[in-house]
């Protein structure tokens, strides 16, 4: 297992513009999160699945994103009619059981640009 | 609301100084508290972490002591290399378990 994988790793797009972003976690982890982390700041909490069940979404996550886990492996994240201000990396995590003491294990997260 | 609220960096030492990057934070209940690092053009990697008060956390040098009573959870290494220059973020998990909750992060940048 080579760990949380995400692409792209990068991608540039147009205002306006819908993007889609693919995560694979680590096998066998049911936990899945997705996080964005703007530059110098920590990452902040989108949204989480719980194998295909989309449990949580933060108000960061506004209506032109959408989040899918269809079979409990991979997820995407689309961003439809993108803005500038959507620029950030976008990280995704995964864990393996929902205990308070599991750490999240990350990947090198996709670095969207919107010119 | 559950936050966690870090050193302002960037911290800038020379080989072998003593680092200490501040970290508190505020919850309800008793979460799991995180140190994780992010080298350049890599992702967040667990450091260490510490589960209950009174519990220190240590990896490759590194520790910190969760202190219920400081709320504090603070990251400390007794000699640093240029191979630590990264950016560190304090993070905790709450008690619902459900996401984590990171702190701005602390760039570090260790000279020879």
């Amino acid at each position: 297992d080579t760990g949380v994988s995400q692409n792209p790793r990068h991608k540039i797009t147009k205002r306006g513009q819908n993007v889609t972003f693919r995560c694979d976690p680590i096998s066998e982890h049911n936990r899945l999160y997705w996080y964005r982390q703007t530059l110098g700041q920590g990452p902040e909490f989108l949204t989480y699945f719980q194998n295909e069940a989309q449990l949580e979404k933060s108000r960061l996550l506004s209506d032109r994103f959408s989040a899918e886990r269809p079979k409990g492996s991979f997820s995407t994240l689309e961003i439809q009619r993108t803005e500038q201000g959507d620029s950030a990396m976008y990280l995704c995590a995964s864990s393996p059981s929902p205990t308070r003491n599991t750490e999240a294990f990350f990947g090198q997260g996709t670095r969207l640009t919107v010119v | 609301g559950d936050s966690v609220t870090q050193m302002e960096g960037p911290v800038t030492l020379s080989e072998e100084a003593f680092l200490t990057i501040n970290c508190t934070y505020t919850a309800t209940g008793y979460p799991s508290l995180f140190w994780y690092v992010q080298y350049p053009g890599e992702g967040l990697q667990l450091l260490l972490k510490a589960t209950k008060a009174d519990d220190k956390g240590s990896n490759k040098g590194f520790e910190a002591t969760y202190r219920k009573e400081t709320t504090s959870f603070h990251l400390e290494k007794g000699s640093v290399q240029v191979s630590d220059s990264a950016v560190y973020f304090c993070a905790l998990r709450l008690s619902n378990n459900n996401d984590m909750r990171f702190g701005a992060g602390t760039r570090l940048t260790v000279k020879p």
